[in-house]
């Protein structure tokens, strides 16, 4: 069985400001890991993914991602945030059976 | 390259009627997954098609059903529609055996 557990329901951040969305995840095989974004009344957009190799990931739109396998994460960053960066993020994880589990979201809310 | 195409984009139905969603996965991918997203409870899987015969499926009752056609396109059929069951639905597809997902727009399902 696999789970994901996003820390934060939401997450408000200055302009420009650094930002940190956390997920933690469960599984008992080797996992994949994936962060999407939806933006209002649209449909889920790849950020960035984790198949195997380095365990610092670099998405679209100056995101990226650190795996963390003693700690079972996979947090989001991205160093300075734009207004439009304002959306909803899910943290994914899938194992041996293709089909992948989905956290509940983090609204990240960018104030001007 | 065309993306995956959801259709229609809202449908409204009446309590107790069927509705029918429809899938076309990106030229190629032979996987195709459904997913619900109801307000609040982020993405819970449905279904998961891939060389025309269901793989998986979720923790939904029967009344929720698909198929996949020999063009791997997808159908989801929802019988007896009750109140609960408005959300946006989301289709992905991926290569067979392989962990890319990406997702179409979502039909946003209301029963009234």
């Amino acid at each position: 069985a696999q789970s994901v557990t996003q820390l934060d329901s939401q997450v408000p951040v200055f302009e420009e400001a650094p930002v940190e969305l956390r997920c933690n995840y469960s599984s008992s095989v080797s996992v994949y890991l994936f962060w999407y974004v939806q933006y209002p009344n649209q449909g889920l957009q790849l950020l960035l993914k984790y198949l195997s190799g380095s365990t610092l990931v670099k998405g679209i739109n100056g995101f990226e991602a650190e795996f963390n396998k003693s700690q079972t994460s996979f947090h989001l960053r991205k160093p300075s945030v734009h207004i439009s960066d304002t959306a909803e993020y899910f943290c994914a994880v899938s194992g041996g059976s293709y089909i992948p589990t989905f956290g509940r979201g983090t609204s990240l809310i960018v104030h001007p | 390259e065309a993306g995956v195409t959801q259709s229609p984009t809202h449908l409204i139905k009446p309590r107790g009627q069927q509705a029918t969603l429809r899938c076309s996965p990106i030229s190629g991918h032979t996987s195709v997954y459904w997913y619900q997203q109801a307000l609040g409870l982020g993405l819970q899987f449905l279904l998961w098609y891939d060389e025309g015969e269901e793989r998986n499926r979720g923790n939904f009752p029967p009344r929720f059903s698909g198929r996949q056609f020999p063009n791997y396109s997808s159908e989801l059929n929802v019988n007896a529609l009750e109140l609960e069951d408005s959300a946006l639905y989301l289709c992905a597809s991926s290569p067979r055996g392989q962990n890319g997902y990406t997702f179409g727009s979502g039909t946003r399902l209301t029963v009234v």
